[in-house]
């Protein structure tokens, strides 16, 4: 089946400072991505939505100048966690459509578990 | 925009015994409703889903109902096994909405 790549799997890094994190699909093109986050026992939060070539789309509440979303390319779209915090520490989570418009064919990247000290 | 409520949070059941996860959604335009599992740490995967035109799907010890008309669907799963313990979240989509809305998510536990 379609694979959602996700990297890294877990970082631990500073406050204040910047995290990247990955998501490519492997086998096919994915004009949209999602991205979400997720509390211990809770669950996935939409953060927002990644689309090729233009600006990402970011649901209430969610700071966009905090949390950078990149779809450079239909293979690869980034997250970058600017300047984080404890408070931001969390399983961040991507997905993307195997077809466009076509709910069953969503795929998960594995996650990052961001530990901010 | 849609609102799917899922009960219960928390289920522990004995091995061998049947489980049942309920959800509700607001949206009457949705139509498509998977259900995923997650384990600790992991991503969650799709183990069934139903269309709003049918009524139920079963796939060996898992099945899904839907009621349309009072707006929600439930998971079933017989014979649990204790590699069922985990994470389950429902979801809806449909009419205009690009994304699934999850619900809260059900730990189960399988007590062998």
């Amino acid at each position: 089946g379609a694979v959602v790549s996700q990297h890294p799997s877990r970082v631990i890094c500073k406050s204040g400072t910047s995290v990247k994190i990955e998501c490519r699909s492997l086998d096919f093109q994915a004009t949209t991505m999602f991205w979400y986050r997720q509390f211990p026992k809770q669950s996935l939060m939409l953060m927002a939505t990644s689309n090729e070539g233009s600006k990402a789309t970011y649901e209430q509440g969610v700071e966009k100048d905090k949390f950078l979303i990149n779809h450079a390319s239909l293979t690869l779209s980034t997250l970058t966690v600017t300047s984080a915090h404890p408070e931001d520490s969390s399983f961040y989570i991507c997905s993307a459509n195997l077809l466009q418009g076509a709910p069953e064919k969503l795929f998960f990247g594995s996650g990052t578990q961001l530990s901010v000290l | 925009g849609e609102n799917v409520e899922q009960h219960p949070s928390t289920l522990s059941v004995q091995e061998g015994d049947s489980a049942v996860i309920k959800c509700t959604y607001s949206d009457s335009a949705s139509n498509y409703f998977p259900w995923y599992k997650q384990e600790l740490g992991k991503r969650p995967q799709l183990i069934i889903d139903i269309r709003s035109n049918v009524g139920e799907k079963k796939d060996q010890r898992i099945a899904v109902t839907l009621n349309k008309t009072a707006k929600h669907f439930s998971l079933h799963i017989t014979e649990t096994q204790p590699e069922d313990s985990a994470v389950y979240f429902c979801a809806a989509i449909g009419g205009s909405a690009r994304q699934l809305t999850f619900g809260s998510g059900t730990q189960l536990t399988v007590l062998p």
